[in-house]
């Protein structure tokens, strides 16, 4: 198993409040991803990284923003929650940006925004 | 723009049956890949497989075999003799070779299988 951990697994929160989650690897892969799933949905991109200090939106990247300042942590940060942001968050790695690699998921983590 | 849908959003049945998750995808691109995923009740993503679009072989695995059809754009995945273990929501998902938002996956809605003994 890829060494993928996120912290917390679980989170309730009340509208309004700010919220950091974290995403630790062991692996040194350069690759990092933020997706949340929601049902129907499947799993949704918000922000994924390239390297240390370079990211890009993804496909639902309104509300939140992204830092990563060493390449085993990267972090996800709701400035304000909403109940819209309710959600598991899944962290995800890969080597390389190519379609090749295959993307390797942390545990996720629950978050329910009140 | 991609996309992937799995239409069965529920498939039920009893041990030992076989099952096939259905998978239809949309893409531009002529490069790109195909994943299934496995989430147990337990809620992490397993990784299952990985095809590239230029490779239509079919793949078996034990009881796990996938059908990788470009004529129809699917790429389906059937469970043969299937146990209890096998319940779990099953994702199909597409990566573009040359996408723009780095190498971001596409999930379909993903198919609940439930396997009663």
């Amino acid at each position: 198993d890829a060494g993928i951990t996120q912290s917390p697994r679980h989170k309730v929160t009340e509208t309004g409040t700010p919220v950091t989650l974290r995403c630790h690897q062991t692996e040194n892969h350069r690759y990092m991803y933020w997706y949340r799933q929601d049902p129907g949905h499947g799993l949704r991109l918000i922000h994924y990284s390239y390297g240390v200090k370079d990211t890009d939106k993804g496909e639902v990247s309104d509300g939140y923003s992204v830092s990563r300042s060493k390449t085993e942590d990267f972090l996800l940060t709701l400035e304000s929650a909403t109940s819209s942001q309710t959600s598991v968050y899944f962290c995800a790695i890969s080597e390389s940006r190519t379609s090749t690699d295959t993307q390797y998921f942390g545990p996720g983590t629950r978050l329910t925004v009140l | 723009a991609q996309k992937v849908t799995q239409a069965q959003t529920e498939i039920s049945v009893v041990e030992k049956e076989d099952v096939t998750l259905d998978c239809v995808y949309e893409t531009r691109d002529t490069t790109y890949y195909l994943f299934w995923y496995k989430q147990p009740p337990s809620g992490e993503l397993v990784f299952l497989i990985r095809r590239n679009s230029f490779d239509e072989q079919n793949e078996i695995s034990g009881r796990y075999s996938w059908n990788f059809q470009k004529s129809t754009s699917s790429f389906n995945f059937t469970i043969t003799a299937s146990q209890v273990v096998d319940s779990a929501v099953y994702f199909c998902a597409l990566s573009e070779a040359y996408n723009n938002a780095g190498n971001m996956l596409t999930f379909g809605g993903g198919t609940r299988l439930m396997v009663k003994p």
